[in-house]
Formats: C-alpha cells, sequence, structure tokens
C-alpha cells in the first residue's frame, strides 16, 4: 500500500463548478501537507500549504487537513479552464531527517468552457 | 524568484549510453531532489542531498548516482541508460532560508526517452 493515495482522474468538469480532490494518507508523523499544481509539461509548484490539521483559504482555493482521518483536501471555487491541470498532494513529518516530501500519484482536472 | 533550471528540456539516448542530468539553483537552497515522474506512478525521489558532497538515497535509487560537488549543482547521472528508465526527470530544491519549510521549488523537467 503507497504512504499517500490520490484518484489520478480524470476528473472533468464544466467552468464555474465547485471541485474537490482529495488524498488518504496512512503516516500518522505527516505534518505539513501541500498541494502542488502541474501544468503539463512544465515541474510543479506550490499551490497551497498547511500545517498540521484546520482549514487554509486562498482566494479560490481551501485546502482542508482532517488528521483524525488521515484525509486531506483541496476545494476549487469557481473553477476556470486555467485550473485544468494536475494536482498532486504532498506531506512530510516535522522530524523527517530526510527533508524530503512525500507524494500522491496526482489528479488531472479539466475544466470545460 | 526562486529559479530552478535544468539543462534540457528533452533529450534522446541510446540503451548503454552514460547520461547526465544537470541542475542548477539560485536561492541558495541547502537541499536538493531529483525525482522521476510516470503516469499513475506520480513522482518518485531518485536521490536527494541536503549538503555539498553529501547524498542520501530515496526511493528509487538503482540504476542512478548523484553528484554535488558546489551548493547549487546537483547532477543525476544515469551510468549505463535503459529503456526502463525512459521518464521525466524533476529537480528540485528547498531550504530555510526562502520559501516555507521544506517547500520543494521544482525545474522544468527533462524529458528523456532511451532507445
Amino acid at each position: 500500500q503507497k504512504e499517500v493515495e490520490q484518484d489520478p482522474g480524470p476528473l472533468s468538469v464544466p467552468e464555474g463548478a465547485i471541485v474537490s480532490l482529495n488524498c488518504t494518507y496512512s503516516n500518522s508523523a505527516f505534518q505539513y501537507f501541500m498541494w502542488y499544481r502541474q501544468y503539463s509539461r512544465k515541474g510543479p509548484e506550490l499551490l497551497m500549504y498547511t500545517y498540521s490539521s484546520g482549514n487554509k483559504e486562498d482566494g479560490r482555493f481551501t485546502a482542508q487537513v482532517d488528521k483524525s482521518s488521515k484525509y486531506i483536501s483541496l476545494f476549487i471555487r469557481d473553477s476556470q479552464p486555467s485550473d485544468s491541470a494536475t494536482y498532486l498532494c504532498a506531506m512530510s513529518a516535522q522530524d523527517t531527517g530526510r527533508r524530503a516530501l512525500t507524494f500522491g500519484s496526482g489528479t488531472r482536472l479539466q475544466v470545460q468552457p | 524568484d526562486v529559479k530552478v533550471t535544468q539543462s534540457s528540456r528533452y533529450l534522446v539516448k541510446r540503451t548503454g549510453e552514460k547520461v547526465f542530468l544537470e541542475c542548477v539553483q539560485d536561492m541558495d537552497h541547502e537541499n536538493m531532489f531529483w525525482y522521476r515522474q510516470d503516469p499513475g506512478l506520480g513522482l518518485r525521489l531518485i536521490y536527494f542531498s541536503y549538503d555539498v558532497k553529501m547524498k542520501e538515497k530515496g526511493d528509487i535509487p538503482e540504476g542512478y548516482s548523484v553528484s554535488r560537488e558546489k551548493k547549487e549543482r546537483f547532477s543525476l547521472i544515469l551510468e549505463s541508460a535503459s529503456t526502463n528508465q525512459t521518464s521525466m526527470y524533476l529537480c528540485a530544491s528547498s531550504g530555510l532560508g526562502q520559501g516555507l519549510p521544506y517547500e520543494q521549488y521544482f525545474g522544468p523537467g527533462t524529458r528523456l526517452t532511451v532507445t
């Protein structure tokens, strides 16, 4: 079993829809949770960052972490065609000596105009 | 602005060739990483380095080696390229000086095809 599970999609939604992207994980030591966005033929770029549990909002994007369920979500409101990309969740344990991230496999999102 | 650059966007090599992938970052980051990205498998860590001349194996180091002679530069070496090393290779860096803790900044990737 992978440490981080993410539905690969593709997820296709109409413009203006609310999008929900999710990851589950098994390592209870994870403390830092991130969402990266990757456009086609580009490297991933950090979109949202959350430490421990709770919600974080940034414009149309909301990240949620539920550590009790080992479940994280990214919500996109009023989705736009420019949001079409692959979204990768990533996480790290606070005390890891590796300073590396564990990534989900990514969910491909298509927002239809 | 953090910048991570990779030496090539596309590379085609023959089986058995020695391949060098170069990565340079300009943010004085301590940590540098090499991942490969394959459909359905996400990003898998090959090697990483947290200091000059230091390296640690990631999850899939077999068939690869790395070199970090200078802080800003991290090289990935395929000693004898094989077709199963055809992939997208992504370099990343992170550090405590700039950006969020553990935030990794990625280069644009090198798409390597081994024939």
